[in-house]
């Protein structure tokens, strides 16, 4: 059964950091593109970034609200994809979900429960 | 940006009866490649993760009833719910991924009227 799990979120201060983590099961990790996506409370869905499969050299693009701050990473021995966020913001407060792209078509076919991320002082 | 358009923002329709939500994306989502609009849509309630409706515009997801279908092309896409029943009240969103950024429409609230 496959599942991706977000760990990581809590309540965090404007301008330190957090690394959320995604644990994916069920599936050849090394085999899909792992894609991060937003929610801010009572608000609609944003895309934050993705990390391609090391076959598709493992680049990574990201949201202009995140690029910079945000850094996307991945350990296939460990089937864990990583979202670094530094310099956060009041507005990155959000439920962070995980989901994942075999790049050949079969694409946001299952998403995590999420994981939630307050900013505040 | 591909900006995403949906309407209506919110709909009441009775049980049994067809609800349609409408996707509009400020420029072609169509590659003319492998001619694939790079269209999704989900339905998301309360509490829960977005949940993948079709993909590529017009192809149901596994498991998803057939009373949802999608269709469209180009700029201008719709999902349908032929037979509303309680369990589709939610909201509902389309998403381009045809180019990054990807982008979202404002979601469409469904409701039982």
């Amino acid at each position: 059964e496959v599942q991706l799990v977000e760990s990581g979120g809590g309540l965090v201060q404007p301008g330190r950091s957090l690394r959320l983590s995604c644990t994916a099961s069920g599936f050849t990790f090394a085999d899909y593109a792992m894609i991060w996506f937003r929610q801010a409370p009572g608000k609609g869905l944003e895309w934050v970034g993705f990390i391609r499969k090391k076959t598709y050299g493992g680049t990574t693009e990201y949201a202009a609200t995140v690029k910079g701050r945000f850094t996307i990473s991945r350990d296939d021995s460990k089937s864990i994809a990583y979202l670094q966020m530094n310099s956060l913001k009041t507005e990155d407060t959000a439920v962070y979900y995980c989901s994942r792209d075999d790049m050949r078509g079969k694409l946001f076919d299952y998403w995590g429960q999420g994981t939630l991320v307050t900013v505040s002082s | 940006d591909i900006v995403m358009t949906q309407s209506p923002d919110s709909l009441a329709v009775s049980l049994g009866e067809r609800a349609t939500i409408n996707c509009k994306s400020s420029q072609s989502v169509l590659y003319s490649s492998n001619n694939k609009n790079y269209l999704a849509w989900y339905q998301q309630k309360p509490g829960q993760p977005p949940r993948l409706l079709i993909n590529w515009a017009s192809t149901r997801e596994s498991g998803v009833p057939d009373r949802f279908s999608g269709s469209g092309s180009g700029t201008d896409f719709t999902l349908t719910i032929s037979s509303l029943q309680a369990e589709d009240v939610a909201f509902y969103y389309c998403q381009q991924f045809y180019t990054t950024p990807w982008t979202f429409g404002q979601g469409t609230k469904v409701e039982i009227k």
